[in-house]
């Protein structure tokens, strides 16, 4: 089946450490985008990637990095410099058809003690 | 982009239409209507889009009003399955190349009560 995966489901890590969530899709999707979910909130923009070797800074990037080395994977590094790193972290594709949709993971919800 | 305006939350009796509304007045006109939902802990999915004309499909239909400033988004028979956030978006349709940006809102929490 296609589709986007997210691993792992649920992340714990220690304050201070980088931890890197992963994204993969099988969709042959150019396009792919990282957000960020607080409890209660909308989804906010860290980084997004319309083709291989290329990304761009969303609404949110400071403290996070990004690379996009094949088309299929977009991993996210939520570094040590991102203050509030607790939150659920959502991966999307999109096609560069004419179909509008965006399609998105199963989430990855990180907590940071 | 514009913004648009949901009710925070609604209820909706199982097996009746479940009418969700969106207020979009600032929608200029290369702007779709988009909605999506999320349900509780998973990624958002997307439902349908239209620019003016009233659309369906298999999940549900969307009514847009002649001047583009509001929609509503309809499930013609809730089930409980359909509890979840719903959000209504606009953006510019964006063709190949071109980066959609999608601002989601806080939606509209829709329970579907038995």
């Amino acid at each position: 089946d296609g589709g986007i995966t997210q691993s792992p489901k649920y992340l714990f890590r220690k304050e201070g450490q980088n931890v890197t969530l992963s994204c993969e899709q099988n969709l042959n999707h150019d396009a792919m985008y990282w957000y960020r979910q607080d409890p209660g909130q909308g989804l906010r923009l860290i980084y997004y990637s319309q083709i291989v070797n290329d990304f761009q800074k969303g609404d949110i990037a400071e403290g996070y990095s990004v690379s996009r080395e094949k088309k299929e994977s977009f991993p996210l590094t939520v570094t040590s410099a991102q203050k509030n790193p607790t939150a659920f972290y959502l991966c999307a594709s999109r096609s560069s058809g004419l179909s509008p949709e965006q399609y998105f993971g199963p989430g990855t919800r990180l907590t940071v003690t | 982009d514009a913004k648009t305006t949901q009710p925070p939350s609604m209820d909706c009796a199982e097996g009746r239409a479940a009418n969700l509304p969106c207020n979009h007045s600032t929608i200029s006109g290369n702007e779709y209507v988009y909605w999506y939902r999320q349900i509780h802990s998973q990624g958002p999915q997307y439902i349908i889009h239209g620019l003016k004309n009233n659309e369906t499909n298999e999940m549900a239909s969307l009514i847009i009003t002649e001047d583009r400033k509001s929609s509503t988004l309809i499930l013609p028979h809730a089930t409980l399955r359909d509890t979840a956030v719903y959000y209504c978006i606009v953006s510019p349709y964006m063709n190949s190349g071109g980066y959609q940006k999608v601002t989601f809102g806080t939606g509209t929490k829709l329970q579907v009560i038995p």
